[in-house]
């Protein structure tokens, strides 16, 4: 059981590169979700899909896509880096959404843009 | 939508003494309230949560208490441990909705 697993784990892009942030978990979750972590912000909320075949903003969606592929996996593209994108990603699973939704959070995944 | 903040934003404690971590939300319709510790380098981890039904809760040398009506909750961390440094986050949410963070309290235990 590897809970909540994320690739790449460090990654370096030029601005304008393009590049997709995979994420799956193996425990049956319904909802998932991608958070970036700067220093000092906080977590932030980029997308989230409360179940598979559904997505939805968060607090910070421009110049992010995602898609739900199946129930396991998540996934997060930048179409056209920017520098404002290097951040620490965060991908991360509940049972379900809201009140009773404890988060299971990926291994983080480290992007740099120059 | 919801607003969580979060303070002090860096906490320095001697081994053995408490600390205390505050939020307040905006959203009064919020009642579910979660704190995650970050160890340095690693994902965040939910330790203890409380719910808008319960005024306290405890779980071994850490206990989070909420004030519904002032709209502000507290992680207590008794005895702290130089294992007790990271960064901690409140979070809060409602309904159907999604979980909003603080920006994070740094702790750190100085044996």
């Amino acid at each position: 059981n590897a809970g909540v697993t994320q690739t790449p784990k460090f990654q370096v892009l030029k601005t304008g590169q393009s590049m997709t942030l995979q994420c799956a978990q193996d425990m049956n979750h319904n909802s998932m979700y991608w958070y970036r972590q700067d220093p000092g912000m906080g977590l932030r909320l980029i997308y989230y899909s409360a179940s598979e075949g559904t997505t939805d903003k968060g607090e910070v969606p421009n110049g992010y896509n995602v898609s739900r592929l199946n129930k396991r996996e998540f996934s997060l593209r930048l179409e056209s880096a920017a520098p404002s994108q290097t951040s620490v990603y965060f991908c991360a699973s509940s049972d379900r959404q809201g009140v009773a939704g404890e988060l299971f959070f990926g291994e983080g995944s480290r992007l740099t843009v120059l | 939508g919801e607003n969580v903040e979060q303070h002090p934003s860096t906490l320095s404690v001697q081994e053995g003494d408490s600390a205390v971590i505050k939020c307040t939300y905006s959203d009064s319709a919020s009642n579910y309230f979660p704190w995650y510790k970050q160890e340095l380098g690693k994902r965040p981890q939910l330790i203890i949560d409380i719910r808008s039904n319960v005024g306290e809760k405890k779980d071994q040398r850490i206990a989070v208490t909420l004030n519904k009506t002032a709209k502000h909750f507290s992680l207590h961390i008794t005895e702290t441990q130089p294992e007790d440094s990271a960064v901690y986050f409140c979070a809060a949410v409602g309904g159907y909705s999604t979980l909003t963070f603080g920006k994070g309290t740094m702790l750190l235990v100085s044996p």
